[in-house]
């Protein structure tokens, strides 16, 4: 079974300038997460797609950030402007269920 | 506020010694708790997953237990693959989404 698939695997970019993320799921899961894991801190959840509609954005900051899931499959997570504070890792995740989540490899982002 | 809190923050061991991480939760309402093992550049990988207080899952020199208070991820002589951060995460009733601790490093010595 093919896991989940996130590109680019690293970025480095300079503060103001924006990026994308993309992230293709496991085949059928309804279920797509997108995660912020800071160095030496655990995954916080940004956004939370059930098919197509949103569950959870709380922690989205939405001046900046912004997501979507097109078809239900593939999701794009964008950065706009980028701040310093916004380097970390950006991984996602699918389930076929509610919470047993399997995570991609994630995007190590640099903003200097 | 619902927390989550792993201890400790860093564990070093020698190969074949045994211990135990800690996970303590401050929740509203327990639905379920997770234990991911995340390799360094690599997302978390799934290990369990406990429902109830008194619950025990193992896996091969793994086993994690669940209290009302605290779950515990006990190893029992450990190997140097078994290094790792290990990571605690809760679902908390009326919520949908994991909450997840800061981990604990673990470093297993040849």
């Amino acid at each position: 079974e093919a896991g989940v698939a996130q590109s680019p695997r690293y970025k480095i970019i300079e503060k103001r300038q924006s990026v994308a993320f993309w992230c293709n799921p496991i085949s059928g899961h309804a279920t797509l997460y997108w995660y912020q894991q800071i160095l030496g801190q655990g995954p916080k959840l940004l956004i939370q797609f059930q098919n197509n509609g949103v569950v959870d954005d709380s922690q989205l900051p939405k001046d900046r950030f912004s997501a979507e899931r097109l078809k239900g499959v593939d999701s794009t997570l964008k950065i706009q402007p980028a701040k310093l504070e916004d380097s970390a890792v950006y991984l996602c995740a699918s389930s076929p269920e509610l919470w047993r989540a399997f995570f991609g490899q994630g995007t190590r982002l640099t903003v200097v | 506020e619902d927390q989550v809190t792993q201890s400790p923050e860093a564990l070093r061991l020698q190969e074949g010694e045994s211990s135990s991480l800690n996970c303590s939760y401050t929740v509203s309402g327990l639905r379920g708790l997770f234990w991911y093992r995340q390799d360094p550049g690599k997302g978390p990988e799934f290990l369990f997953t406990l429902y109830s207080a008194g619950e025990e899952k193992e896996k091969e020199r793994l086993k994690a237990t669940l209290t009302k208070k605290e779950s515990f991820l006990h190893i029992t002589a450990p190997k140097p693959e078994d290094s790792a951060t290990y990571l605690c995460a809760v679902i908390i009733q009326g919520a949908q989404k994991l909450v997840f601790g800061q981990g604990t490093r673990l470093t297993i010595n040849p």
